[in-house]
């Protein structure tokens, strides 16, 4: 089945340090790619919808300057926090769109738990 | 932008009971989809189901969508204690191939 491995799956970090994460699709190219952000007990927020060789289309409120989204190939894309604060510590999980069952169905990394000291 | 709410919220139930989750979406959909989520995990595709179809089962799921209501459920049957997680739906707008838009979740709790 198709997997997407995501890395690191918790990183701590001082304030003012950037931090990357990695999204991979390991068994399917992903052409779409996207970026949501959880926080406790809440549903997913879309942060970011990356696409292999362009621009990342980002969600109204999510600064772009601050969460650096690059989709270099078909199975890795990265969102890089720059200059992490306390307030970016959240929980953040990427998917990949594939074609299932006659339509789009993503697939889900494990996630990323960033803790912003 | 989150479309959908679900209820209830929470769940507890006991092993072997049933579990129905609902959830109310506002626009137009293309299908509508169920993941699960296990405490501080990614998500897991669970069913999906197109606007035109108003049931569709797997295993001990059924899922069921009111497009007149714009409601959807999804019934566990013959819960097991592993079934314990956030369940959420998520909806495909009708014109998008490919955004997804969560509901708020409802966490399912199945006591052994």
């Amino acid at each position: 089945g198709a997997v997407v491995s995501q890395h690191p799956s918790w990183v701590i970090c001082k304030s003012g340090t950037s931090v990357k994460i990695e999204c991979r699709s390991l068994d399917f190219q992903a052409t779409t790619m996207f970026w949501y952000r959880q926080f406790p007990k809440q549903s997913l927020m879309l942060m970011a919808t990356s696409n292999e060789g362009s621009k990342a289309t980002y969600e109204q409120g999510v600064e772009k300057d601050k969460f650096l989204i690059n989709h270099a190939s078909l199975t890795l894309s990265t969102l890089t926090v720059t200059s992490a604060h306390p307030e970016d510590s959240s929980f953040y999980i990427c998917s990949a769109s594939r074609w299932g069952a006659g339509a789009n169905v993503l697939t889900f990394g494990a996630g990323s738990r960033l803790t912003v000291l | 932008s989150q479309q959908g709410e679900e209820d209830p919220q929470a769940l507890s139930i006991q092993e072997g009971e049933n579990a129905t989750m609902n959830c109310s979406y506002k626009t137009s959909i293309n299908n509508l989809q169920w993941y699960r989520q296990n405490s501080g995990r990614g998500l897991v595709h669970l069913i999906l189901i197109r606007s035109n179809e108003r049931e569709k089962h797997s295993g001990r799921l059924r899922v069921t969508l009111d497009t007149s209501k714009k409601s959807s459920s999804l019934l566990i049957t013959a819960s097991r204690a592993a079934d314990t997680a956030s369940y959420f739906c998520a909806t495909v707008p009708s014109g998008s191939a490919r955004q997804l838009t969560f509901g708020s979740g409802t966490q399912l709790t199945v006591l052994p």
